[in-house]
């Protein structure tokens, strides 16, 4: 059973701080995101990688940062937190379509972290 | 950029009756187009897709056609029943499948 869990569901933290946000996937799936989603603006990438160590940006990435030291974990960072970054994080993984015939590129989500920033 | 509209923003529909959501893309690159269906309170899930060389698909009460000439693609929900109130994404993808542009979904509720 395919599973993308993140570290936590709720997050209360203040402005300046440092805050991290930590994504696991169990299914060796090569590309791994990171998105934000809020109210009428549907999901908006912040960050994806499609490799260990790679790292792309992507639409919003102002005042984020991933780490991607392992295949199955993807980390957002958020260097100092601000209360416009309160937010809903989804992150997602899918298979490599260029390399994997199993992928039509589907991206399976986790369950989402709310953040707020105090 | 690459962006992808989505209409309407809302809809309501009687149980039973039909609903259309539209998407527009702007990137003639984009061959594969997913659609999620979101829960309250649950992630993002993917119910349908299709790709490029195909103008229509099929599953149960769930189609979805595509029109590469005009750039635009739509799902459509037919019998619908409570259980389909949700939000719904659909969503292009650009480069090999690692870029997806998702649009600003649209939130279905079905009255009984």
């Amino acid at each position: 059973d395919v599973k993308v869990t993140q570290s936590s569901r709720y997050l209360v933290k203040r402005t300046g701080e440092k805050v991290f946000l930590e994504c696991v996937q169990d299914m060796d799936h090569e590309n791994m995101f990171w998105y934000r989603q809020d109210p009428g603006l549907g999901l908006r990438l912040i960050y994806f990688s499609y490799d260990v160590k790679m790292k792309e940006k992507g639409d919003i990435p102002e005042g984020y940062s991933v780490s991607r030291e392992k295949k199955e974990r993807f980390s957002l960072i958020l260097e100092s937190a601000s209360t416009n970054q309160t937010s809903m994080y989804l992150c997602a993984s899918s298979l490599d379509i260029r390399t994997s015939a199993r992928s039509d590129g589907e991206q399976f989500f986790g369950p989402g972290t709310r953040l707020t920033v105090l | 950029g690459e962006n992808v509209e989505q209409h309407p923003s809302t809809l309501s529909v009687q149980e039973g009756d039909s609903a259309v959501i539209k998407c527009t893309y702007s990137d003639s690159a984009s061959n594969y187009f997913p659609w999620y269906k979101q829960e309250l309170g649950k992630r993002p899930q993917l119910i349908i897709d299709i790709r490029s060389n195909v103008g229509e698909k099929k599953d149960q009460r769930i189609a979805v056609t595509l029109n590469k000439t005009a750039k635009h693609f739509s799902l459509h929900i037919t019998e619908t029943q409570p259980e389909d109130s949700a939000v719904y994404f659909c969503a292009a993808t650009y480069t090999g499948g690692f870029k997806t542009i998702f649009g600003a979904g649209t939130r279905l509720f079905v009255k009984a």
